[in-house]
């Protein structure tokens, strides 16, 4: 399995309360992405990184950050809670850009009540 | 605008039987599609891949097979195992565009594979 770690697993969180995920891979991967699942979306796309500090927006950016200060770290960081941004969050690396296969966390499921 | 459909939420199959999942997309410059299998309360786990440039691809029990034309892939798992029992994303990306580098999935098939 890939070495990646997310943190926490799982965490309940007040609206307006701001939030922080980590990712962290022992892969040495240039590419870092963060997903969400929700039922019958699938998975979306939220910010990815592929580089150090370079990082740009996926589809369902909006109320979300990220900072990739180090090779092995990607943080997500939810501002203000929401309620809809109630959600299973996935990290996923990959080692070349080209959209092959990418490699995923085992995911933190977010409440916010 | 959904670029990657799976429009069957769920199948079910015998054990033994063929499983055919079903994949449509919209966006003409996907060029690189793969398949993820994810258990409950784990991370999706890559399955197999096709190039645009191929309409099969096989490893072992799982086969996908890739229509341009028609803009549809499928995967087809022969013989189903009762350890199949997952959900399915459909997965693509572009070689250039919006969507160049990174994968856009559909919204997944639950698959069951009875005893």
């Amino acid at each position: 399995d890939a070495g990646i770690t997310q943190s926490p697993r799982h965490k309940v969180t007040e609206t307006g309360t701001p939030v922080t995920l980590r990712c962290h891979q022992t892969e040495n991967h240039r590419y870092m992405y963060w997903y969400r699942q929700d039922p019958g979306h699938g998975l979306r796309l939220i910010h990815y990184s592929y580089g150090v500090k370079d990082t740009d927006k996926g589809e369902v950016s909006d109320g979300y950050s990220v900072s990739r200060s180090k090779t092995e770290d990607f943080l997500l960081t939810l501002e203000s809670a929401t309620s809809s941004q109630t959600s299973v969050y996935f990290c996923a690396i990959s080692e070349y850009w080209e959209g092959t296969e990418a490699f995923f966390g085992q995911g933190t499921r977010l409440t916010v009540v | 605008d959904q670029q990657v459909k799976q429009n069957s939420p769920s199948l079910s199959v015998q054990e033994g039987r063929i499983s055919i999942l079903n994949c449509d997309y919209t966006n003409s410059m996907f060029d690189y599609f793969l398949w993820y299998k994810k258990y409950p309360a784990e991370g999706p786990t890559f399955l197999i891949s096709i190039s645009s440039i191929k309409d099969k691809n096989e490893d072992g029990r799982f086969t996908v097979f890739l229509n341009k034309s028609a803009k549809h892939l499928s995967l087809h798992i022969v013989p189903s195992q009762p350890g199949d029992s997952a959900v399915y994303f459909c997965a693509a990306s572009a070689i250039r565009g919006t969507s160049y580098g990174k994968l856009t999935f559909g919204q997944g098939t639950i698959l069951t594979v009875h005893p």
